[in-house]
């Protein structure tokens, strides 16, 4: 296992379009984060994940926004009927159990909506 | 609520000469805190954590910090600066009670280390 994976490490989008992004975990983390990126910012949380639990999300994340992750593995994030303010690095992080356990980031989807 | 707060947008320092990267956090209880270094083109990569003990802690690529609970600070520090030490650092914190999830990550410090 190399770290955590992200798909697609782009996206350019209209605006009003839908877009999906994959975030594969290291294998045995049983916890994992979204959180959005935008520049000369750092990560601002936008949910996370326990198993196949959502336990806690952000208040930025409008009704636009869905995560899943069905079987506890990967994760996937909707933004539906983008806008060009969700323009943004989407990165992904795991982590083992405990609060003291560090997050391994995925390298994000970087996305631009025109 | 917790923050977490970078006070310097970038930091210049001579190859050589030690560094210090500084971060004030607000928790409640007794907070866990991180350092993370963010290269360009790169995901971030974990550095180093304080959770409890001694108030010095050591981490990759011969970075350290020194917490300090009187004063709120958990500062990135390095002896000696290489050029390949600059990039974008981020201080982040964690409250320290059971039911505390989310990690809050400050602004960032740009770190440039000239020859």
């Amino acid at each position: 296992d190399t770290g955590v994976s992200q798909d697609p490490r782009h996206k350019i989008t209209k605006r009003g379009q839908n877009v999906t992004f994959r975030c594969d975990p290291i294998s045995e983390h049983n916890r994992l984060y979204w959180y959005r990126q935008t520049l000369g910012q750092g990560p601002e949380f936008l949910t996370y994940f326990q198993n196949e639990a959502q336990l806690e999300k952000s208040r930025l994340l409008s009704d636009r926004f869905s995560a899943e992750r069905p079987k506890g593995s990967f994760s996937t994030l909707e933004i539906q009927r983008t806008e060009q303010g969700d323009s943004a690095m989407y990165l992904c992080a795991s982590s083992e159990p405990g609060l003291t356990s560090e997050q391994y980031f995925g390298p994000g989807t970087r996305l631009t909506v025109t | 609520a917790q923050s977490v707060a970078q006070p310097e947008d970038q930091v210049n320092v001579a190859e050589g000469n030690p560094l210090t990267v500084k971060c004030t956090y607000s928790v409640s209880g007794n907070p866990y805190l991180f350092w993370y270094v963010q290269y360009p083109n790169r995901g971030l990569q974990f550095l180093l954590k304080y959770i409890t003990g001694d108030n010095l802690v050591k981490g990759s690529y011969g970075f350290e910090a020194e917490f300090n609970k009187s004063q709120t600070s958990f500062h990135l520090k390095k002896p000696s600066a290489l050029v390949s030490d600059s990039a974008l650092y981020f201080c982040a914190v964690r409250a320290g009670y059971s039911s505390a999830s989310k990690i809050i990550f400050g602004s960032g410090t740009r770190l440039s280390i000239r020859p």
